[in-house]
């Protein structure tokens, strides 16, 4: 059983450009996490998604940031019109359910946004 | 809020030290509570958890003990290796809706 896939491990965008960080979830897990680490920093939530639907995005920037998890194929973070402040490692999670003891959360290898 | 307070670092131990990283929480109600560990390069991995008061997570010579009554989370070593040196995130996770709550990380290098 494949763990979590996020692709690209890095990306590099200049300033304006878009970002698209994707997210394939373990098998049979149905709800997703993106969180932001900064360099030196823990990790921030940014959102949570199931299928089709945001749960919380509470911790994701109201302009210029986006996700979506569709019904077929990976969680897509959009970041549009970058800035410098954008760099930083994207760490995508997945859990089967929600839940006392159910909760586990596993981690994809992350990526790397470097902004120019 | 609910929210991770951890022992800031970095830690530099010796190998075969005793290792102690701090962790408190707040939160309104019971969370589940994490230790997950990052090296290099790599993602976030899962140390060990406890899911209520009292309970004691524990893996690969880790260990650390749910304590209500001081709200902390503890995580703690024998004797470190070399292949320790990471950085220990602890978490809680709490409600219906999962999200995680992380603490700032900490640095652990362990030297020869």
């Amino acid at each position: 059983n494949a763990g979590v896939m996020q692709n690209p491990r890095h990306l590099v965008r200049r300033r304006g450009q878009e970002a698209r960080l994707r997210c394939s979830p373990m098998k049979g897990h149905s709800h997703v996490y993106w969180y932001r680490q900064l360099p030196e920093e823990g990790l921030k939530f940014m959102v949570y998604l199931q299928k089709e639907n945001i749960i919380d995005e509470s911790g994701m920037p109201k302009e210029r940031f986006s996700a979506e998890f569709p019904k077929e194929g990976p969680s897509i973070l959009r970041i549009q019109q970058v800035v410098r402040g954008d760099s930083a490692a994207y760490f995508c999670a997945s859990s089967l359910r929600v839940g006392q003891g159910n909760n586990e959360q596993f981690f994809g290898p992350g990526t790397r946004l470097t902004v120019l | 809020g609910n929210s991770v307070t951890q022992m800031e670092g970095p830690v530099t131990l010796s190998e075969e030290a005793f290792l102690t990283i701090n962790c408190t929480y707040t939160a309104t109600g019971y969370p589940s509570l994490f230790w997950y560990v990052q090296y290099p390069g790599e993602g976030l991995q899962l140390l060990l958890k406890a899911t209520k008061a009292d309970d004691k997570g524990s893996n690969k010579g880790f260990e650390a003990t749910y304590r209500k009554e001081t709200t902390s989370f503890h995580l703690e070593k024998g004797s470190v290796q070399v292949s320790d040196s990471a950085v220990y995130f602890c978490a809680l996770s709490f409600g219906n809706n999962n999200d995680m709550r992380f603490g700032a990380g900490t640095r652990l290098t362990v030297k020869p």
